[in-house]
């Protein structure tokens, strides 16, 4: 057990489709991000929330739409999205406050869209 | 705005072998700096941070990584391998000053495969 839990682990949508993926913390932690990981790529960060509000969100197509209803929970919503948004996309939280802004990560849920 | 390179994609050694993998960020600031290990089919785990102080941090399994500001590295060590530590690395970097992006930024990563 990690800390964070993501739903579901696996998702297979077409492109029509409108979906939602879920993260949950019960660490205490006040930030949570979103991070997408392709094969042979870094870790692209998506959305960062921090007490609830979100502080940057680097250019991410509005396919994708975050929503972070209590400093616990985190989602992403997905309408219309294209193959190459296929990957495993993985949540974090962290404790603002901390120094070394050391991570928890869930298991992600691998995304595939056909 | 930062990087980080892991040069080496994949890394085969034999177990038991000692192995050392590579990382290199742009920053010259002062910076703080992390290897996360990622185990098939499950999310990041942090290994080991450097923020300030003692340049050679350890973990708790073996691995240790050396911070080396005039050649901004922070390579990842282990003088003898297991077949467990079979898994893909990241290294990562964070800006101790720079309050406005709060995240991390993350290398492509390095696959070690341990090979009996």
């Amino acid at each position: 057990e990690t800390g964070v839990t993501q739903t579901p682990r696996h998702l297979v949508m077409g492109m029509t489709n409108k979906k939602s993926l879920k993260c949950e913390q019960h660490l205490g932690h006040n930030a949570m991000y979103w991070y997408k990981q392709s094969a042979k790529k870094p870790l692209e960060l998506m959305f960062v929330y921090s007490l609830e509000e979100r502080v940057e969100n680097n250019s991410v197509p509005s396919r994708f739409s975050p929503e972070c209803p209590n400093s616990s929970h985190l989602f992403l919503h997905l309408h219309t999205l294209q193959p190459e948004d296929s990957a495993l996309y993985l949540c974090a939280s962290s404790q603002d406050r901390d120094r070394g802004r050391s991570y928890t990560f869930g298991s992600g849920t691998r995304l595939t869209v056909v | 705005a930062q990087s980080v390179t892991q040069l080496d994609s994949q890394v085969p050694v034999f177990e038991e072998a000692p192995v050392e993998l590579r990382c290199n960020y742009s920053s010259s600031v002062s910076v703080y700096l992390f290897w996360y290990v990622q185990y098939p089919n499950q999310g990041l785990q942090l290994l080991l941070k450097y923020l300030s102080g003692s340049t050679l941090v350890e973990s708790i399994n073996g691995f240790e990584a050396e911070f080396n500001k005039s050649q901004t590295s922070f390579h990842l060590r282990k003088p003898s391998v297991h077949i467990s530590d079979t898994a893909e690395y990241f290294c990562a970097v964070s800006d101790p000053m720079d309050t406005g992006r709060r995240a991390l930024t993350f290398g492509s990563g390095t696959r070690l495969q341990v090979q009996p």
